[in-house]
């Protein structure tokens, strides 16, 4: 069965640039969207089809997709962007998630 | 102000059944898809079911695949997914969530704030 896969987590300074992966096979090949949550909140969507920003997403959140990876890049990350982030796609009539990476700003 | 709210959670014991329902406003219901999605305590997103706008389509995780039933009433704007036969493991706050097309889950615009659901004797 497919799967997406991310790394359990990724640090990052105040202010520098974070990137999240998220890997699977031919996953460029399929439409990728990332969510994030807070402790204790539902998920928000913050890219969707693989680049594009719903409206009240800053502008330092961005998406690409290529090949087998697809990344989320957070630019001059704020402590507010501490939470737990998830890829999806969708394939073969099933919905799937990567298992969700922790993000820390420290 | 598109708004999704999730009803019908608390505890079951094993064996037993549970619908939780999913009432939506704000956008023309029966125009997208619909889905669950859940989480169990401490863990990641995991998917469970998802209707086409008409009904006409159902999908599930092969995990809650012949227990689970997802249905929508388009006249009443509100979703359900039908439980049987529980198990601990089905233990989760789950999730409502809107897809992005009459039949599209690529992605999730808007999520309902969950309902718990505790499966133990």
């Amino acid at each position: 069965s497919y799967e997406l896969t991310q790394p359990p987590s990724v640090s990052v300074s105040p202010g520098q640039t974070a990137s999240i992966t998220c890997s699977g096979d031919k996953l460029g090949d399929k439409y990728v969207c990332w969510y994030q949550q807070k402790p204790g909140q539902s998920p928000v969507l913050v890219i969707y089809q693989d680049s594009k920003r719903p409206s009240g997403i800053p502008e330092r959140f961005s998406g690409s997709n290529s090949g087998n990876t697809a990344t989320l890049t957070i630019s001059g990350t704020q402590a507010m962007d501490e939470a737990d982030y998830y890829c999806q796609a969708w394939d073969s009539s099933t919905v799937l998630f990567g298992g969700g990476t922790k993000l820390t700003v420290l | 102000e598109v708004q999704v709210l999730e009803s019908g959670g608390g505890l079951v014991q094993p064996g037993g059944s549970l619908r939780l329902s999913c009432a939506a406003s704000g956008f023309t219901f029966s125009s997208y898809a619909m889905s669950w999605v859940r989480q169990a305590p401490g863990k990641g997103l995991e998917w469970v079911s998802a209707i086409s706008g008409s009904g006409g389509s159902t999908y599930y995780a092969d995990s809650v695949k012949g227990r689970f039933t997802i249905s929508r009433d388009n006249s009443k704007k509100t979703l359900y997914l039908q439980m049987n036969s529980l198990r601990a493991d089905d233990t989760a706050v789950y999730y409502c969530a809107k897809g992005c097309g009459d039949d599209c889950q690529n992605y999730f615009d808007y999520w309902g704030q969950g309902a718990l659901v505790t499966v133990s004797s």
